[in-house]
């Protein structure tokens, strides 16, 4: 199986920050990585498909790169509603894999 | 507008059984594979099992094959998940999701999700 690593697994940010994720992938997956969006109690939200493509209606604040192992998830101004957990998953291979999450909290 | 519709969770014992139902709207159900992703309480997302449009293909998790069945009716835009030989590790909320498009993608839109929990 494809292991998924975010880092870092939490993080503290105020408003208007820039923000870096980044997730690794045990092998190659080409551009097969995903990113969701989740909020407590709440279903997760798809944002990026493709390493880098904006899902319809995300907000172009957010953005994602990477390519091969190596990828990252950047918010380029945090605003309130994005204080949430992140993950990345793999959808190169079966079994699909997520990572352990990131959580943006409030410095 | 896509929705996703989950139910059938609910309390069930070690070794007993629940199937799940996700009812789908505002898309063409038969063109799109479907998924069931859990969650379990305070835990990390996990993938559990996919079906492809036509229900010929299935993929599980190593989790729970040979103890979940994923299906889908066309007819009706429903996909399911029986689940038997139950285990307190299968207590999770369940979501159902659509995959973005044929071929390599990820699931775009998600259910609210169903809690289902293996206690006695």
């Amino acid at each position: 199986d494809i292991q998924m690593t975010q880092s870092p697994s939490s993080l503290s940010a105020s408003v208007g920050d820039r923000v870096t994720i980044t997730c690794r992938a045990s092998q190659g997956i080409s551009n097969n990585l995903a990113w969701f969006q989740q909020k407590p109690g709440k279903a997760p939200k798809s944002l990026i498909y493709a390493a880098s493509n904006l899902e319809s209606g995300v907000p172009s604040k957010f953005s994602g790169s990477g390519s091969g192992t190596d990828f990252t998830l950047t918010i380029s101004s945090l605003q309130p509603e994005d204080f949430a957990t992140y993950y990345c998953q793999q959808y190169s291979t079966y079994p699909w894999t997520f990572g352990q999450g990131t959580t943006v909290d409030i410095k | 507008e896509v929705q996703l519709l989950e139910s059938g969770g609910g309390l069930v014992q070690p070794g007993g059984s629940l199937r799940l139902s996700c009812a789908a709207s505002g898309f063409t159900f038969s063109t799109y594979a479907m998924s069931w992703v859990r969650q379990a309480p305070g835990k990390g997302l996990e993938w559990v099992s996919s079906i492809s449009g036509s229900g010929v293909g299935t993929y599980y998790a190593d989790s729970v094959k040979g103890r979940f069945t994923i299906s889908r009716d066309n007819s009706k835009y429903t996909l399911l998940l029986q689940m038997n030989s139950l285990r307190a590790e299968d207590t999770a909320t369940y979501y159902c999701a659509k995959k973005r498009n044929v071929g390599y993608y990820p699931p775009d839109h998600w259910g609210q999700g169903t809690l289902v929990t293996v206690s006695s």
